[in-house]
């Protein structure tokens, strides 16, 4: 069955250490995108791609980097700049036209220790 | 800028009662619609999405949720809720097709047995 993977489901970083995020999708989709959800804030929009090789910052890249070199794959990489990254990340990927909703990961649980 | 307003940010309901999650949305320009469900420690699921046509819309798991224009408002009905319904609910809209979605802050709705 088509879907979103993300992976790991839980992952302990150390403060000053970057560490990646995978998400990958055989869904053919065109976009992808990833959003960060802390408790009572809904999800905040990071980064998204609409097509291989170009990516847009969301309304909170600070500290956070991504590549799109495969249509399938949109890893994320936390940087030692992002302040205050424990959080849930989900990656979601839709067809180029967005009416038809987005499809989401089950998400990946980041904790700074 | 489009925003998204979900008034009751925690619905307690007794299971089999009736319930009704309120949306309401600020736009100047046509939109799009979404309703989606998140269960714990889950990524999000669409439930239901409203793109134009008839303003009752039917989606998974025997919710629908009703656009009206006039009050910019999207809210989403059950008539008998189940133990399994108990999640998080997160409505979002888009104002085209290629736009980006923006979500609500969610509302959580608990199911007492």
């Amino acid at each position: 069955d088509g879907g979103i993977t993300q992976s790991p489901k839980y992952l302990f970083r150390k403060e000053g250490q970057n560490v990646t995020l995978s998400c990958e999708q055989n869904l053919n989709h065109d976009a992808m995108y990833w959003y960060r959800q802390d408790p009572g804030q809904g999800l905040r929009l990071i980064y998204y791609s609409q097509i291989v090789n170009d990516f847009q910052k969301g309304d909170i890249a600070e500290g956070y980097s991504v590549s799109r070199e495969k249509k399938e794959s949109f890893p994320l990489t936390v940087t030692s700049a992002q302040k205050n990254p424990t959080a849930f990340y989900l990656c979601a990927s839709s067809k180029d036209r967005g009416d038809y909703g987005y499809t989401f990961g089950s998400g990946t649980r980041l904790t700074v220790v | 800028a489009q925003s998204v307003t979900q008034l009751d940010s925690q619905v307690p309901v007794f299971e089999e009662a009736p319930v009704e999650l309120r949306c309401n949305y600020s736009s100047s320009v046509s939109v799009y619609l979404f309703w989606y469900v998140q269960y714990p420690n889950q990524g999000l699921q669409l439930l239901l999405k409203y793109l134009s046509g008839s303003t009752l819309v039917k989606g998974i798991n025997g919710f629908e949720a009703e656009f009206n224009k006039s009050q910019t408002s999207f809210h989403l009905r059950k008539p008998s809720v189940h133990i399994s319904d108990t999640a998080e609910y997160f409505c979002a809209v888009s104002k085209t097709s290629y736009d980006k979605v923006i979500f609500g802050p969610g509302t959580s709705l608990s199911v007492i047995p």
